[in-house]
Parts: structure tokens; C-alpha cells; sequence
């Protein structure tokens, strides 16, 4: 079946380095959504990628799509300990309604 | 905050019982989700309901059930409980039933000793 795949499953920064997670999908996705899961939380939506080749900037954070639409990153610049949680890429799956297939998430954590 | 509400917070019950979750989408949402979390199975999508009426399915078992009602709150309601169903169970919802962002609530722990 339909999968989405998410790397690496942990990270660990040192306050003000980058951070990088990739998503890849087994099919072509219609759109790409990332969300946030602070330790303790409910996920949040960050943002939707939906074009082929998307870039989309939300102040320190670059989120991509790629080209063929089956893949995605998400890339934190200069982490702040206010970046630590768990965060998910999901894409939806073909003609199932709103049903979103999640990556397992990258959990990131950053030492101040 | 949300805007999705779901009760109760935290659930502790016994094998074999029942438990019914309940959440209220965010106002004017007409689709709802629910979805289980637990520590080695990540975010898994339970089913979708848009406008009182079932649309998707994923991994539900059949000891599981939903429903969405005419006001749009919905409940899953969980029966002869294991040990292994112990999870983080969270519903979101969103305008839409196809391509939309989905707004998560706080989540109903649940433990099942």
C-alpha cells in the first residue's frame, strides 16, 4: 500500500545549527502537509506544499516539494530550543476523502 | 488552542470494558478524523466522517466504532479493550472532506490495565 517514509527518525542539534528532514512517498502526491508535535502536544499544522518544485518560507523554516511531487523536506535554520518537537510530513491518499497518511515524524531535539 | 475539544483528557479503565471519546470540531468544520497514537505505531488514521456520513477507513478494528451526529461532534467508542489499545487517540477535523488542513485536539489518553 501507499507509503511515506521519514528521515532521519531522530535528530539532535546544538542550539543554532540546521536541521533537515526528508519525507518520501511510494506514490505521487496531489499535496504534501508538515505538522509540529511538541513533547506532550496534539500536532499542528505548519504549512501545505501542493505545486510541483513548491518552495515556501515561514520565517526560519524552508519547506520543499519535490519535482516529481513525491518527495518533501523541511529544513530549520539556526534551531532555537522552541524548535524541539516531533515533526510529521502526511499525504493524502488517492481518492480516500480527507484520509492522511503520516510519515512516522523526525524528532528533534536541541541542547541550548 | 484549536479550536477542537475533546473529552476526557485521561482514561483509565480495564480489559473487556468500553469507553466512549468524545470530540467537537472546530466551528463551522464539517469533517472529522480520528486518529490513534501510541510510542511504536506513530499517527495512525483510524476513519473520517464528513457531515454525519463515514468517508474513509484506515486501520480501525472492528471492536471500534464512530459516529458523527447532526450538531457535528462525533464519538468513538471502543469496546472489549486490551491491553495493547492503551494510546494517545486524537480527533481532528477541517472545512473540507478532500485536501484540507486538519486542526488536531488536545487528545484523550487512554490506559487500559
Amino acid at each position: 500500500g501507499q507509503q511515506v517514509m521519514q528521515i532521519p527518525q531522530y535528530q539532535h542539534v546544538q542550539e543554532g545549527e540546521d536541521f533537515t528532514t526528508y519525507c518520501n512517498s511510494s506514490t505521487t502526491l496531489s499535496n504534501i502537509q508538515w505538522y509540529k508535535q511538541r513533547p506532550g502536544g496534539h500536532p499542528v499544522f505548519l504549512i501545505q506544499l501542493v505545486k510541483s518544485g513548491e518552495v515556501k518560507k515561514q520565517k526560519r523554516l524552508t519547506f520543499q516539494f519535490g519535482e516529481a511531487k513525491k518527495n518533501s523536506s523541511l529544513h530549520i535554520t539556526a534551531t532555537q530550543t522552541t524548535d524541539v518537537g516531533t515533526y510529521f510530513c502526511a499525504g493524502p491518499i488517492y481518492n480516500q476523502g480527507g484520509k492522511l497518511i503520516f510519515g512516522q515524524g523526525t524528532e528533534l531535539s536541541v541542547k541550548p | 488552542d484549536s479550536g477542537v475539544t475533546q473529552t476526557p483528557k485521561h482514561l483509565i479503565t480495564a480489559t473487556g470494558q468500553r469507553v466512549t471519546l468524545r470530540c467537537s470540531p472546530r466551528s463551522g468544520d464539517l469533517s472529522v478524523y480520528w486518529y490513534q497514537q501510541s510510542l511504536d505505531q506513530g499517527l495512525q488514521f483510524l476513519i473520517q466522517y464528513y457531515n454525519g456520513e463515514e468517508r474513509a477507513k484506515g486501520n480501525i478494528l472492528e471492536r471500534f466504532s464512530a459516529q458523527q451526529f447532526p450538531d457535528l461532534h462525533s464519538e468513538l467508542n471502543l469496546s472489549s479493550l486490551e491491553l495493547g489499545d492503551s494510546a494517545l487517540y486524537f480527533c481532528a477535523s477541517s472545512g473540507g472532506q478532500g485536501l484540507y488542513e486538519q486542526y488536531f485536539g488536545p487528545g484523550t489518553r487512554l490506559t487500559v490495565t
